[in-house]
């Protein structure tokens, strides 16, 4: 079956502008999921939602970033005046959501370069 | 969360077994132990996890040892697909909500 896509796969953009990041789930996935990974290092999570609400959103950098989802379903993670250290890969996954052991399944992520 | 540490890369031959360590000295009885495989420009890949008993998949299997702080993930029959980074994640599963946490993993390096 279809898993998690995530578009554009690549987007170069300018120091201070906006970017929107796509995120679909996996179909009936409740539980969703954003990470930044930066070249050399692990991915770092974000936010994380849980139908259309964002229930831990401790992993957000600043009050740049921002994220919905508000059908549940697809999410769109937002970046306001990008800065040249926003620059990396994110990453998005999504899970059944309600079990103890809930295992993620990821997105190939979009690459974001700042410049 | 428990904090993990792993050799920062490994060689294996291909067809041979590959075993990844894991050190976890400061797991609790409640934190699971995760792995997940990142290959080169794509997502990570959940592989396995446990709690106290070796667990074995169509992937791989996991050995954790009796004290917990520490455990091995073995690839029994290495094929140069394999090649990637291998993340291991101690992680306390809420239900519903499990935020992982990954460190620098291994990089495997399978040859021919």
């Amino acid at each position: 079956g279809a898993g998690v896509s995530q578009t554009p796969s690549n987007k170069v953009t300018e120091k201070g502008k906006y970017v929107e990041l796509r995120c679909d789930p996996i179909s009936g996935h409740t539980a969703l999921y954003w990470y930044r990974q930066s070249l050399g290092q692990g991915p770092e999570f974000l936010i994380y939602f849980q139908g259309t609400g964002a229930a831990d959103d401790s992993g957000l950098p600043n009050d740049r970033f921002f994220a919905v989802r508000p059908e549940g379903s697809v999410s769109t993670l937002k970046i306001q005046r990008t800065e040249r250290g926003d620059s990396a890969v994110y990453l998005c996954a999504s899970s059944l959501g309600g079990l103890r052991t809930d295992t993620q399944y990821f997105g190939p992520g979009t690459r974001l370069t700042v410049l | 969360d428990a904090k993990t540490t792993q050799p920062p890369s490994m060689d294996c031959a291909e067809g041979r077994a590959a075993n990844l360590p894991c050190n976890h000295s400061t797991i609790s009885g409640n934190e699971y132990v995760y792995w997940y495989r990142q290959i080169h420009s794509q997502g990570p890949q959940y592989i396995i996890h446990g709690l106290k008993n070796n667990e074995t998949n169509e992937m791989a299997s996991l050995i954790i040892t009796e004290d917990r702080k520490s455990s091995t993930l073995i690839l029994p029959h290495a094929t140069l697909r394999d090649t990637a980074v291998y993340y291991c994640i101690v992680r306390v599963v809420i239900t519903g909500f499990q935020k992982l946490v990954f460190g620098t993993g291994t990089r495997l390096l399978v040859s021919p």
